[in-house]
């Protein structure tokens, strides 16, 4: 089992619909919970984090964590087509040598007019 | 303020050949990641820095892969004896610090690696 799992789609959806995108993990240690968006040839935005159970939001985006069930999720309201991107769940342990990020595969977006 | 920065944007190269990729972060970030990202992939993880040295290289794929940051702030990687499974974007992201709550990773916009 990987670490950090995330369904790839694609996901299309018309524009103005509510998107949900979600990731499961494994390790308990995880401390921490990033989301990213990726646009085609360039580098991973960071949009949200966030690094204890429940809901942050920022503007249309939310996001949801779920410690116990080791379940994170992003939601995107009345979606637009410049969300249209792949989004990557990210995951990480505070300090020592653990600095580094474990990534989903990613969830392609595509938000039609 | 200027984001993280990577050199080359592309890079072509034949099997075997050796290969140096740059990145500048975000002046003031102490640590200093690479990852890499095949076609379909998440990013996974190379090297960090934290300062002048590597705290953790866990990630390199092998010994013909190595990173250096010599005064704290510049990173190159390098690749010897490149093989065609080495293609991928190269990225390098940097953060303040990696304890406490201020350590998001910002992302440059990658090398795409190409080896023939």
């Amino acid at each position: 089992q990987k670490e950090v799992e995330q369904d790839p789609g694609p996901l299309s959806v018309p524009e103005g619909a509510i998107v949900s995108l979600n990731c499961t993990y494994s390790n308990s240690a995880f401390q921490y919970f990033m989301w990213y968006r990726q646009y085609s040839r360039k580098g991973p935005e960071l949009l949200m984090y966030t690094y204890s159970s429940g809901n942050k939001e920022d503007g249309r985006f939310t996001a949801q964590v779920d410690k116990s069930s080791k379940y994170i999720s992003l939601f995107i309201r009345d979606s637009q087509p410049s969300d249209s991107a792949t989004y990557l769940c990210a995951i990480g342990i505070y300090g020592g040598s653990q600095g580094n990020l474990i990534f989903g595969k990613g969830t392609k977006l595509s938000v039609k007019p | 303020g200027a984001g993280v920065s990577q050199t080359p944007s592309n890079k072509v190269t034949e099997k075997g050949k050796y290969v140096e990729l740059r990145c500048d972060p975000i002046s003031g970030h102490t640590a200093l990641y690479w990852y890499r990202q095949s076609l379909g992939q998440g990013p996974e993880f190379l090297i960090y820095f934290q300062g002048t040295g590597a705290a953790d290289d866990s990630g390199l794929p092998n010994d013909r892969f190595f990173a250096v940051r010599p005064e704290g702030s510049v990173s190159t990687l390098k690749i010897q004896r490149t093989e065609r499974g080495d293609s991928a974007v190269y990225l390098c992201a940097s953060s303040p610090r990696t304890s406490g709550r201020d350590n998001e990773q910002f992302f440059g916009p990658g090398t795409r690696l190409t080896v023939l």
